[in-house]
């Protein structure tokens, strides 16, 4: 079985300083992680992905995220938050062995303060 | 290329009518996903086909929900005879299909369903 966890539901940051938003998975094998961000009124779309090699991911507008295996987290980070990266942001998981199909989070809400 | 296609975009129904919501995935894609995004359930997976075949439809809510995808580039989602609580926004995404190296998923911009 695989799932996803987003703990927070609403991350608060101000505009020039680094964000994080947490993600953790659980999957049998070896995951698959993605981020996708939802502007409103819009689809998911992508960010960035982890299949294997480096743990630290770059995608796109200066996000990235850190794949840590032994703490089963993907979390996504960026320097310097602009008021333009408010927006609802997914994590989401596959498992590498199991289904064709991710499981995403909840989501997390990102409010970016000028 | 133009992404995914959904129609409509906006939707308003009474209860009991029946409703179709078409999606055009990306040309070369052979994954697709329909999901239903609300505010209390979050986003949720319907029905899953690979290669115009449906393998998972184990999210379809319940009869009057029923997908259909004849061939390659369409894909129709129905809901005879609509509920106020069937009232979403519906989202349509096509993939490669996964394998060693995995793709991301491609979404459309949703249709809005209002069931009054």
């Amino acid at each position: 079985a695989q799932s996803v966890a987003q703990p927070e539901d609403q991350v608060n940051v101000a505009e020039g300083n680094p964000l994080t938003v947490k993600c953790t998975y659980s999957v049998s094998g070896n995951p698959y992680l993605f981020w996708y961000v939802q502007y409103p009124n819009r689809g998911l779309q992508f960010l960035l992905k982890y299949i294997t090699g480096d743990n630290l991911v770059k995608g796109s507008y200066g996000f990235e995220a850190e794949f840590n295996k032994s703490q089963t987290s993907f979390h996504l980070k960026k320097p310097s938050a602009l008021v333009s990266d408010s927006a609802l942001y997914f994590c989401a998981v596959r498992d590498e062995g199991g289904s064709y199909i991710p499981t995403f989070g909840r989501g997390t809400s990102l409010i970016v303060h000028p | 290329d133009a992404g995914v296609i959904q129609s409509p975009r906006h939707e308003v129904t009474e209860m009991g009518q029946e409703v179709t919501l078409r999606c055009k995935p990306i040309s070369g894609h052979n994954s697709l996903f329909w999901y239903r995004q609300t505010m209390m359930r979050g986003l949720e997976l319907l029905i899953y086909f690979n290669n115009n075949v449906p393998i998972d439809d184990s999210g379809m809510p319940e009869d009057r929900f029923s997908a259909k995808m004849p061939n390659a580039s369409f894909s129709t989602l129905k809901i005879q005879p609509s509920e106020p609580r069937d009232s979403a926004v519906y989202f349509c995404a096509s993939t490669k299909t996964p394998g060693l190296g995995d793709y991301e998923q491609y979404f459309g911009p949703g249709t809005r369903l209002t069931v009054t």
